[in-house]
């Protein structure tokens, strides 16, 4: 079947614009994570959905970042006014509910970069 | 806070060779353990998870890990080496959030496969 779907795969902008990343899970999926991976901080958590639960936004590093998802489905992560150090490769994963919400399939990845 | 710590950024070792990469992890709680394989420009993918049950865990690709305890450890192995296996492998613990499980990642490891 098909995997996590992100868009889009690269993504050059310039410094203060806004960008928007987009995540596709896996069809009935309940969870959705996004990370980060940068080349200085490894892979960070950024922030999780769990079905209707309120999002656990604990690992965005500033107020410039948000994220949505809609109808339980689509996500998007929202960076605001962007920096150089936003700078990364973003990952969105997606889980299922029951005993195998512990494993996560990755999407390939966003490439930001900022100029 | 759980955290993973993986020993040595870089492994090299020559095909048919033993594949050893170390994850030592923290955890004031029993953890889940993971591995995972990044190909390059790509997501990351499971290769073996431990939640608990059978110590010695068996993945993908000819793939096992150790879970010990009293080491805190949950190295991978493979008895052979394949040129196929050249990738970053990067080890994380699961932090529980209300039944998600958010993951810590270790730094990652990348392993190089000499012909």
């Amino acid at each position: 079947g098909a995997g996590v779907s992100q868009s889009p795969s690269n993504k050059v902008t310039e410094k203060g614009k806004d960008v928007e990343l987009r995540c596709d899970p896996i069809s009935g999926h309940t969870a959705l994570y996004w990370y980060r991976q940068s080349l200085g901080q490894g892979l960070e958590f950024l922030i999780y959905f769990q079905g209707n639960s309120a999002p656990d936004k604990s690992g965005l590093p500033s107020d410039r970042f948000s994220a949505e998802r809609t109808g339980g489905s689509v996500s998007t992560l929202t960076i605001q006014r962007t920096q150089q150090e936003d700078s990364a490769v973003y990952l969105c994963a997606s889980s299922p509910a029951g005993t195998a919400a512990y494993e996560q399939y990755f999407g390939p990845g966003t490439r930001l970069t900022v100029t | 806070a759980q955290s993973v710590t993986q020993l040595g950024s870089h492994v090299s070792v020559s095909e048919g060779a033993l594949v050893l990469l170390r994850c030592n992890y923290s955890s004031s709680v029993p953890p889940y353990l993971f591995w995972y394989v990044q190909y390059p420009n790509q997501g990351l993918q499971l290769l073996l998870k431990y939640t608990s049950a059978a110590t010695l865990v068996k993945g993908i690709n000819g793939f096992e890990a150790e879970f010990k305890k009293s080491e805190t450890s949950f190295h991978l192995t493979k008895p052979s080496a394949h040129m196929s296996d050249a990738a970053e492998y990067f080890c994380a613990v699961s932090e529980g959030i209300q039944g998600a499980q958010k993951l810590v990642f270790g730094q990652g490891t990348r392993l190089t496969i000499n012909p």
